[in-house]
């Protein structure tokens, strides 16, 4: 089953605008994860967010976590068209990196 | 050279034929991971190993079965492979004193036919 669930699925916006993606998860996790895959290609992890940390920052990256929602959000902000490409998150519910459990991801496409 | 190797990248073969899908690792992570996706379905998680001993079963391991041959090895085998188990194939490794998240391979596209 999947723990979480992206939204939206797909996303498209012009160059230069932000991005933002959703997370939504069912059960109580330790941390999430976003990671970013091209077209096919292995996932690479952009950001960990801890379950006591509400907010963090990471380039032109920034996420929330919002656990008594049990969501988070990605915003991507100036975005590139090197920025096209598929998000994940993902959830972690034990201490220390264990048995991510990933969403069904974004879409996100950017119009140059 | 890449951090997570896998081989093949690409893969067909035939409905019944055993198929094994290799890993390295040059990360000198104790934990490995492999994950299949599905387009819509996300990730999901086959086996994992914490150790060279410690094999555990993931979401969906039926018609799947996987051997750590090393710290730095790990395979994941197809008995006799199905339609069903066309997917791309993804091995990670992490390291759980880090927050860096998984290390993920380039991935095995694998398709039975």
């Amino acid at each position: 089953s999947q723990q979480g669930e992206e939204d939206p699925q797909a996303l498209s916006i012009q160059e230069g605008e932000n991005a933002t993606m959703n997370c939504s998860y069912k059960t109580s996790i330790n941390n999430l994860q976003w990671y970013r895959q091209n077209s096919g290609r292995g996932l690479v992890h952009l950001i960990l967010i801890r379950s006591n940390e509400r907010e963090k920052h990471s380039g032109r990256l920034r996420v929330t976590l919002d656990t008594s929602k049990k969501s988070s959000s990605l915003l991507i902000t100036a975005s590139r068209a090197a920025d096209t490409a598929s998000y994940f998150c993902a959830t972690g519910s034990n201490f220390g990196n264990e048995k991510l459990t990933f969403g069904t991801g974004t879409r996100l496409t950017i119009i140059p | 050279d890449a951090d997570v190797t896998q081989t093949p990248r690409n893969r067909i073969t035939k409905t019944g034929k055993r198929i094994m899908l290799e890993c390295s690792q040059t990360k000198g992570h104790d934990r490995m991971y492999w994950y299949r996706q599905d387009p819509g379905l996300g990730l999901r998680l086959i086996y994992y190993s914490f150790d060279v001993k410690d094999i555990n079963k993931g979401e969906i391991s039926d018609g799947y079965s996987v051997s750590r041959q090393a710290q730095a090895k790990f395979s994941l085998s197809l008995e006799s492979a199905i339609p069903n188990q066309t997917a791309l194939y993804f091995c990670a490794t992490s390291d759980p004193n880090r927050p860096d998240g998984y290390t993920f391979g380039s991935g095995t596209r694998l398709t039975v036919v």
